[in-house]
């Protein structure tokens, strides 16, 4: 399974938008690439997921480059609420993904 | 509509006791079940996941140890319970499809050892 390695933590301010980049250099042909927001004392919850270029939904956008050794994701116009911390993963067809720590935002007002 | 339940919600146990945690998913079938442990400010590691009934496969060999009696059940044991055992644990799923599917997690289990 593809290791990944994102920034610990991240400050931001309310109405910013945020970008966090994480690398994944050994993924493989068949991995997607999938990002996940966890608040204090509850369990990760699906943010968004793709393969290649970008996917957009009503929380996020993914950005992709062709060699897919990174990923981005963007988080517009963020609130006090989107303070929680971030997951990258990598992964392929069982699922059994692997969290890493993560990048803690925490957004300001 | 399918749903997660794991109980108990919180547990304060004695070091050296045993332990049970169970995790049921309602309205899927033959789902991948998975149990996490997340200690204190730090990341999700994963201690089993099963593809199906009877089949469990350990990522960390440690004191604990589990089992899927039945399609949807998936409990989380110890014989006896050490101090590095706290955390918060969460069990999840996934539809086996063969192609990489979202983790739903549960609501977790807070476990204090003393």
């Amino acid at each position: 399974l593809a290791k990944t390695t994102q920034p610990i933590s991240m400050d931001s301010y309310e109405g910013q938008e945020v970008n966090i980049t994480c690398s994944h250099n050994n993924i493989a042909t068949n991995d997607y690439i999938t990002w996940y927001q966890q608040f204090p004392s509850q369990g990760p919850r699906f943010i968004i997921q793709g393969y290649k270029t970008k996917v957009t939904n009503e929380v996020a956008s993914l950005f992709i480059p062709a060699d897919r050794k990174s990923s981005t994701l963007s988080l517009p116009r963020v609130s006090l609420s989107d303070t929680a911390v971030y997951y990258c993963l990598v992964g392929g067809s069982q699922g059994n993904l692997i969290f890493g720590k993560g990048t803690k935002l925490s957004v300001k007002p | 509509s399918q749903t997660i339940h794991q109980w108990p919600a919180t547990l304060v146990q004695p070091v050296g006791s045993p332990l049970s945690l169970e995790c049921t998913v309602e309205g899927t079938s033959n789902p991948n079940l998975y149990w996490y442990r997340q200690a204190a400010g730090r990341g999700l590691q994963l201690l089993f996941y099963s593809v199906g009934i009877g089949q469990i496969s350990s990522e960390v060999p440690q004191n604990l140890s589990a089992s899927r009696p039945q399609d949807r059940q998936f409990i989380l044991s110890s014989k006896k319970l050490l101090l590095s055992d706290s955390g918060f644990y969460l069990c999840a799923w996934n539809r086996g499809s063969g192609v990489q599917e979202t983790q739903y997690f549960g609501p977790g289990t807070r476990l204090l050892v003393l």
